[in-house]
C-alpha cells in the first residue's frame, strides 16, 4: 500500500534560519512526487513535481530534492510569509490519485 | 487564466440531510478529482472523473457520489450526512501530461 510520512509535524524557525522538511514514501513504482503549500482556509497551492531520484527543483527560497525513498524541501533564509503547511504527495504508476502525507506546519517569526 | 472554482465556500447542514457541491475546473482541463480534508486524516482521495466517466474511486462509502458534465464541470453529493462528514472538500483539476493537480479553495461543510 502506498504511504507518505512527513516530518516534523510542526517546525518553528526564526527569520533567516534555514531548515529542511522530510517526506518519506513507499510506493509501487513512483510516477511523480508533488509538493504543495497550503495556507489556512485555502486549497493547496502547487509548488513542485519530481519524477526520478536525483532530480532537484528550485523556486525562490525553496528547493526540493528526491531520492528513492524520500524527498526533502529545503527552505533557505525563510521569511514570515513562508509560514504555511507544506504537503507532500505521491502518485504511483498504476493509479491517478495522489496519496498525501499529513503535512508539516511551518511557522517563521521575525 | 481562471483557476478552479468551487461553490458554495461554506455550508452548514444537519445530520441526515444531503448536500451537493460544485466544481468548475481550469479551462481546458478534462479531469476533476475530489478530496476530503480533515485535521485527523489529512487529505483523502474521494474520486476522479475524466470526460464524464469515473476513472478512479477512493475508499469512501456509497453515500459519497459524483458526476461530471460535458463541459467538465463536476458535482459531488453526500447523502444522509453524518457528523464525521464535517470537512473541507477540495476539488482539483489535472494537467494530464504532468499529473499535477490544481486545487480550488474548497467547500467547508459543517454537519450539526
Amino acid at each position: 500500500e502506498d504511504q507518505v510520512t512527513q516530518s516534523p509535524e510542526a517546525l518553528r524557525l526564526q527569520e533567516g534560519e534555514s531548515s529542511s522538511l522530510n517526506c518519506s514514501y513507499t510506493v509501487s513504482g513512483l510516477r511523480g512526487l508533488f509538493w504543495y503549500r497550503q495556507d489556512p482556509g485555502k486549497g493547496p497551492e502547487f509548488l513542485f513535481t519530481l519524477y526520478s531520484a536525483g532530480e532537484e527543483k528550485e523556486k525562490e527560497r525553496l528547493k526540493a530534492t528526491l531520492t528513492k525513498k524520500e524527498s526533502f524541501l529545503h527552505i533557505t533564509a525563510p521569511k514570515p510569509e513562508d509560514s504555511a503547511t507544506y504537503l507532500c504527495a505521491v502518485q504511483d504508476q498504476a493509479g491517478t490519485a495522489l496519496i498525501f502525507g499529513k503535512g508539516t506546519t511551518l511557522s517563521v517569526s521575525s | 487564466k481562471a483557476g478552479v472554482t468551487q461553490t458554495p465556500r461554506y455550508l452548514i447542514k444537519t445530520r441526515g440531510q444531503q448536500v451537493t457541491l460544485s466544481c468548475s475546473p481550469i479551462s481546458g482541463h478534462r479531469s476533476v478529482s475530489w478530496y476530503q480534508q480533515t485535521p485527523g486524516q489529512g487529505l483523502q482521495f474521494l474520486f476522479e472523473y475524466f470526460s464524464e466517466t469515473q476513472r478512479n474511486k477512493g475508499n469512501f462509502p456509497g453515500r459519497f457520489s459524483g458526476r461530471q458534465f460535458s463541459n467538465s464541470r463536476s458535482e459531488m453529493n453526500v447523502s444522509t450526512l453524518e457528523l464525521g462528514d464535517s470537512a473541507l472538500y477540495l476539488c482539483a483539476s489535472r494537467l494530464e501530461n504532468t499529473g499535477e493537480l490544481f486545487f480550488g479553495e474548497g467547500s467547508r461543510l459543517t454537519v450539526l
